[in-house]
């Protein structure tokens, strides 16, 4: 079956613009992650959602950054009057059961996010 | 705040030689832990975890909570091995619940 899709895989900015970028999760998958990964680090916690309901988005780095699952389903993850250290790969995982410490989380092939 | 390092960003070994990557972590508690690979073009998957005391690809990690250490350990390596591998930690609790906290990452490569 289809994994989890993220678009665009690739954009490219101008700083000051605002971008937002989607995620579908596997079909059925009750939650949803977001990371960011900057170039050479890891993979850095942004948000998740249990259906529709953001359940901790204390990772996002400050008020620009937002995300809706409005369905239950499509995740988007929106960066408003971008910036250059905004600049990363933008993960999406999702997971079959609610979110939880043993729950195997499904990544997207991620979109890589340049503002220039 | 919980924390996991990788010392290696860098590991060569190989082929049929044996290969360690460390990690270690710091949280108050007992957390779930995870190794994550990704192979060149591909998506970040998971290899293994704690809690299913499984070998996947012939990989092992044992969880040594006196050293606090999730090594990931191979006796026989691979070039098909060659990947980006991820130390992960997951609370079980409290505000680290559920979300993964990954540490640098460690690019392995396997020589013929």
């Amino acid at each position: 079956g289809a994994g989890v899709s993220q678009s665009p895989r690739y954009k490219v900015t101008k700083r000051g613009q605002d971008v937002a970028l989607r995620c579908d999760p596997i079909s059925g998958h009750v939650s949803l992650y977001w990371y960011r990964q900057a170039l050479g680090q890891g993979p850095e916690f942004l948000t998740y959602f249990n259906y529709e309901a953001q359940q901790d988005k204390s990772g996002l780095p400050n008020d620009r950054f937002s995300a809706e699952r409005p369905e239950g389903s499509i995740s988007t993850l929106t960066i408003q009057r971008t910036e250059q250290r905004d600049s990363a790969m933008y993960r999406c995982a999702s997971s079959l059961e609610l979110a939880g410490p043993g729950d195997t989380q499904y990544f997207g092939p991620g979109t890589r996010l340049t503002v220039l | 705040a919980q924390r996991v390092t990788q010392p290696e960003k860098l590991l060569s070994v190989f082929k049929g030689a044996p290969v360690e990557l460390k990690c270690n972590y710091s949280y108050s508690g007992s957390p779930e832990l995870f190794w994550y690979v990704q192979y060149s073009r591909q998506r970040l998957q998971l290899l293994l975890r704690h809690i299913s005391r499984e070998s996947i690809k012939g990989f092992t990690a044992d969880l040594n909570k006196g050293e606090t250490s999730f090594h990931l350990k191979k006796p026989f390596a691979q070039e098909e091995d060659s990947a980006m591998y991820y130390c992960a930690l997951s609370g079980i609790s409290g505000t680290s619940y559920g979300k993964l906290t990954f540490g640098q990452g460690t690019i392995l490569t396997v020589h013929p």
